[in-house]
Formats: C-alpha cells, structure tokens, sequence
C-alpha cells in the first residue's frame, strides 16, 4: 500500500495548456517535497514546503501544502516542453518510530509542442 | 564536485550471485539512504543510515544489507540476487532534509 498517492500517474497535454498533479496521503507529514526527475538521471528537488497551507511559487510552477498537512498540488501555468519529466513527491515524518522520506509513485508528465 | 557518486552505473547478474552496489558522497552528510525504483511504484527505501556505524531498515529491506563504516560510504550488498530484484537503485543523501541522488545504478538479475 502506498502511503502517498499521486495522480495522475500519466499526463500528456500540449504546450500551453495548464495541468494540476496531486499527491495524498491519509498521514501527516512535517514536510513534502516535491523532485523532478529526467531520464538516466536521479531526481532533483524543486520545492519543500512546510507549514500547513503554504504557497510556494517557482516561476510557472505553483505548490501548495493542504491545510493539514496532508496532502500537495502541484499546478503547471502555461506547460512548456522542458517540462517533460517524472514528478515525484515525498513527504518526511515519523514513520514506523524513524524520521523517514517516503516517495508517491509519481506523475509521468509529457508536454506536446 | 562529485556530489553523489554511483557504481556500477549498469550489472547484469545472474540468480544466486551476489553483488555490491557503491554509493560515495563528498558533501559530508550524515544521512545517507538507499532507494529502489520501479515502474508505477516510486522511489522505495531500502536502508538508511543516520551517521557512521548507524544503519536501518527501510520500507524494503529483504534481501538487502548495508553497512556505514565512514561517513562517505554506504555500500548496498545483495547477497544472494533474484529476478525481483531487478530495479534502479538510487543513493541519497542529506544534511538537511533535502535528499541528493546519485545517477542510478541499473540492475538487472537474469
């Protein structure tokens, strides 16, 4: 059973056009982040955000926190082909009596030209 | 600057063999981790560790061992490989939360 869950797991859009990928969770977590990753490559992170509710933008890229700390957005504005690649979040907590990142099992997203 | 270093970067094994997957860091992080990834599942922890002498379990550790005698080093040993076994692996690392990968080790177990 996977503790996070994100959706879709598959997005083809074309350029311009905006998309939204949830990551949810039953738990609560003191943290979500949220990594990009590239073929042959390890993922990268784009953003933490901490507190509940929190809003954090990166250029088109918009990241939200849920209120309870729960669950994550991430929204596209006007979707460019660069931003073709697998999006993966984690979240970090208690998990199981060890402070743990635990990953969604990601959003592979492709932006058509 | 390396950063996080894998090797192999490819292996092909056959059942039974065993084999060990070397992960090196040059940031001097304390936590250093071990994931594998498979189509629709993520990223899955396999072992982590918290500092020099200091390993643990993750989500999927069967069949997997660690061990962390410096703080560089995290070597991943499968002692015995099986076709279930076939997987990347990726090592993280962190000081701050922020998790940095290596590139991947693929493995394939015939």
């Amino acid at each position: 059973t996977q503790l996070l869950e994100q959706s879709p797991q598959f997005l083809s859009i074309q350029e311009g056009e905006n998309l939204t990928v949830y990551c949810n969770s039953s738990s609560v977590f003191s943290s979500l982040q949220w990594y990009r990753q590239e073929p042959g490559e390890g993922p990268v992170l784009l953003v933490t955000v901490v507190t509940g509710g929190e809003v954090k933008k990166l250029k088109r890229l918009t990241f939200q926190f849920g209120d309870a700390r729960k669950d994550s957005s991430l929204h596209i504005t006007a979707a460019q082909p660069g931003d073709t690649g697998l999006y993966l979040c984690a979240g970090a907590g208690q998990i199981q009596g060890a402070q743990k990142l635990v990953f969604g099992q990601g959003t592979r997203l492709t932006i058509n030209p | 600057n390396a950063g996080v270093t894998q090797t192999p970067k490819f292996q092909v094994l056959k059942t039974g063999q065993s084999m060990t997957l070397q992960c090196a860091q040059d940031m001097n992080h304390e936590y250093m981790s071990w994931y594998r990834q498979d189509p629709g599942m993520g990223l899955r922890l396999i072992h982590y560790s918290v500092g020099a002498g200091i390993t643990d379990q993750g989500e999927v550790p069967n069949g997997y061992n660690v061990s962390r005698s410096t703080t560089e080093d995290f070597p991943l040993r499968l002692l015995s490989a099986a076709p279930s076994q076939t997987s990347v692996y990726f090592c993280g690392t962190s000081n701050t939360g922020e998790l940095f990968f290596g590139e991947g080790s693929r493995l394939t177990v015939l």
